[in-house]
Order: C-alpha cells, then sequence, then structure tokens
C-alpha cells in the first residue's frame, strides 16, 4: 500500500492569512491530484500535478509537485472563508491491466474564520 | 445531467444485517470506484471496475463485495454487516485523469 501523509491535519486560521499544506509519500507517482470536499459532499478535483517540479495555480491557490514526484504542496494566499474544507491529495499509479487508481492522502481540515 | 448518484444517502444496520448500496452515472464513463471515508484515513479504495462486467479489489475488499451488470451502475453490498463498516462510503467514476465523486452514504452499524 502506498501511503501519503498530510500535514497538518488540521488548520484554523483567519481571514487573509497564508497557508501551505503539505503531501509526502515514500512512494514515486505518475501524478498527483488535489481535491476540495465540504460537508456531505464528495471531493471535488481542483488540480492536477504531472511533470516533477511542476507549478500550477487556481486564483489564490498555488499546486507544487516535488521534483521526485513523491510529495506535493497546497499555497493558499489571504484565505477566504469560502476556502474552508478538507482538502486531500491523491497520488496515482498506473494499473497493470490498464487504467490507474488514486491513493489518497490523510487530510488537511482547513477552517477559516472572519 | 445527474452525474454520480448514490442511495441510500443514510442507512442503520443492526450487525449480520446485509445491504446494497447503489451508485448510478450518467456520464457513459468505464471506470468505477467505491471508496469508505474514516476520520484521519483519507479515503480507501474498496472495489472498483474497469468496465461493464469486471470487477477488482481495492485496499480494503473484505466483507464486501461489488457487481457491474451495467455500465452505468455500480452496486457494492454487505453480506453480514459488522460495526467495523460503520463509514461514509462514496462511489466514483473516472473520465482520463479527474474521478468524479457521488454524495455518499453514511452507514452505520450497531
Amino acid at each position: 500500500t502506498q501511503l501519503l501523509e498530510q500535514s497538518p491535519q488540521f488548520l484554523s486560521i483567519q481571514e487573509g492569512e497564508n497557508l501551505t499544506v503539505y503531501c509526502n509519500s515514500s512512494s514515486v507517482f505518475s501524478s498527483l491530484q488535489w481535491y476540495r470536499q465540504e460537508p456531505g459532499e464528495g471531493p471535488v478535483l481542483l488540480v492536477t500535478v504531472v511533470t516533477g517540479g511542476e507549478v500550477k495555480k487556481l486564483k489564490r491557490l498555488t499546486f507544487q509537485f516535488g521534483d521526485a514526484r513523491k510529495d506535493s504542496s497546497l499555497h493558499i494566499t489571504a484565505a477566504q472563508p469560502g476556502d474552508t474544507g478538507l482538502y486531500l491529495c491523491a497520488g496515482a499509479y498506473i494499473l497493470t491491466g490498464g487504467g490507474n487508481k488514486l491513493t489518497f492522502g490523510t487530510g488537511t481540515q482547513l477552517k477559516v474564520e472572519l | 445531467n445527474a452525474g454520480v448518484t448514490q442511495t441510500p444517502k443514510f442507512r442503520v444496520l443492526k450487525t449480520g444485517q446485509s445491504m446494497t448500496l447503489l451508485c448510478a452515472q450518467d456520464m457513459n464513463h468505464e471506470y468505477m470506484y467505491w471508496y469508505r471515508q474514516d476520520p484521519g484515513m483519507g479515503l480507501r479504495l474498496i472495489h472498483y471496475s474497469v468496465g461493464e462486467g469486471t470487477t477488482a479489489k481495492g485496499e480494503v475488499p473484505d466483507g464486501y463485495n461489488v457487481s457491474r451488470l451495467k455500465k452505468q451502475n455500480f452496486l457494492l453490498g454487505l453480506e453480514s454487516a459488522a460495526p467495523s463498516q460503520t463509514s461514509v462510503y462514496f462511489c466514483a467514476s473516472r473520465e482520463r485523469a479527474e474521478q468524479f465523486f457521488g454524495p455518499g452514504t453514511r452507514l452505520t452499524v450497531l
């Protein structure tokens, strides 16, 4: 089983602050995804990073894939209450029979307060 | 276009009872997945399917069975529920790199 550890597990910050969430593994992934999940709903894909060292920006969110494709980070600038939710990273690996599977991280619960 | 739907949304079972969770998708996706989500453990893959009539085991398949008789439906069965199966269950279907998740089923086994 390929494990993905996320840190921190919980994060409570004030509106306007910056934060970084980390996703680490000892395994190499073909790609890495970040999802956000709100209470009572399923996760929704935010971004997919494929190339080692790749950086993607989605408005105030910046995602980076480690050079060795084993780790990733999510940085949020000037957090807003609407950013509140559970953030999950997921590493993809190729199945021998085709297709892929995702291994999900342990999750980071973010709360942004006014 | 409803995406991925799951029924039921909530269920309470007694130990030893059986039940089936239904997942349906209207996006014509080949790949479908069943996950369980427990606090502090992220989502763990139970079973998956790469197409109609095919299923395969994931990370935590024990105590569960699945069937994919029709492309749009993926059923998850619990033959004899145990308290350890108390969890939130998510179904997903996949197109290219993106998985689309249903809203989840919250199952409690007493």
